[in-house]
């Protein structure tokens, strides 16, 4: 079946702008997560969502920052007025539940640049 | 915290040369641990799991065993291959916070 897809898979835009990301979980997976990838930070978890329950938003970095998951099914990420710090590869992974033991399956992850 | 640390890279190997690549954390309680696997232009992959003390996950030739007395999970495989070439990220879920911990990731390169 299709996997976690993520769009766009490239953006570049200039400081100061916003952004949106987005993510399409496997089909009937409760959980999401959103983690960045970067030179510097390495993996980094971002939000985390289950089901109806309030999100986990222990790892957003400021807030510029917020996540939203409609129908608990698609998320968008929103960066707002960007800095070139935020330029990253940020990766949407979504699981068939919260449990530890479950699987997190990765989407291709959206690189955005800051220019 | 929880923090997971893991050997610098690149390490490069020949083929069907003996891999270990290792891995430390520091977590309260007990953490389930995961290997994922990066190949070049594609997205994480799940390598293997364990989810309590003196399990071993193994897959595609790779193992790692949870050694909860030295807080280690070091990757291990007997005989690479050039296709093995990716970097690899040890990572660890603790009991409370739904989220992966990463580590830093190390790069493996095989030469035929």
């Amino acid at each position: 079946g299709a996997g976690v897809s993520q769009s766009p898979s490239n953006k570049v835009t200039e400081k100061g702008k916003d952004v949106e990301l987005r993510c399409d979980p496997i089909s009937g997976h409760t959980a999401l997560y959103w983690y960045r990838q970067s030179l510097g930070q390495g993996l980094e978890f971002l939000i985390y969502f289950q089901g109806n329950s309030a999100p986990d938003k222990s790892g957003l970095p400021s807030d510029r920052f917020s996540a939203e998951r409609t129908g608990g099914s698609v998320s968008t990420l929103t960066i707002q007025r960007t800095q070139q710090e935020d330029s990253a590869v940020y990766l949407c992974a979504s699981s068939p539940t919260g449990g530890e033991s479950y699987e997190q399956y990765f989407g291709p992850g959206t690189r955005l640049t800051v220019t | 915290g929880n923090s997971v640390t893991q050997m610098e890279g690149p390490v490069t190997l020949s083929e069907e040369a003996f891999l270990t690549i290792n891995c430390t954390y520091t977590a309260t309680g007990y953490p389930s641990l995961f290997w994922y696997v990066q190949y070049p232009g594609e997205g994480l992959q799940l390598l293997l799991k364990a989810t309590k003390a003196d399990d071993k996950g193994s897959n595609k030739g790779f193992e790692a065993t949870y050694r909860k007395e030295t807080t280690s999970f070091h990757l291990e495989k007997g005989s690479v291959q050039v296709s093995d070439s990716a970097v690899y990220f040890c990572a660890l879920m603790d009991t409370g916070r739904r989220a992966l911990t990463f580590g830093s990731g190390t790069r493996l390169q095989v030469q035929p």
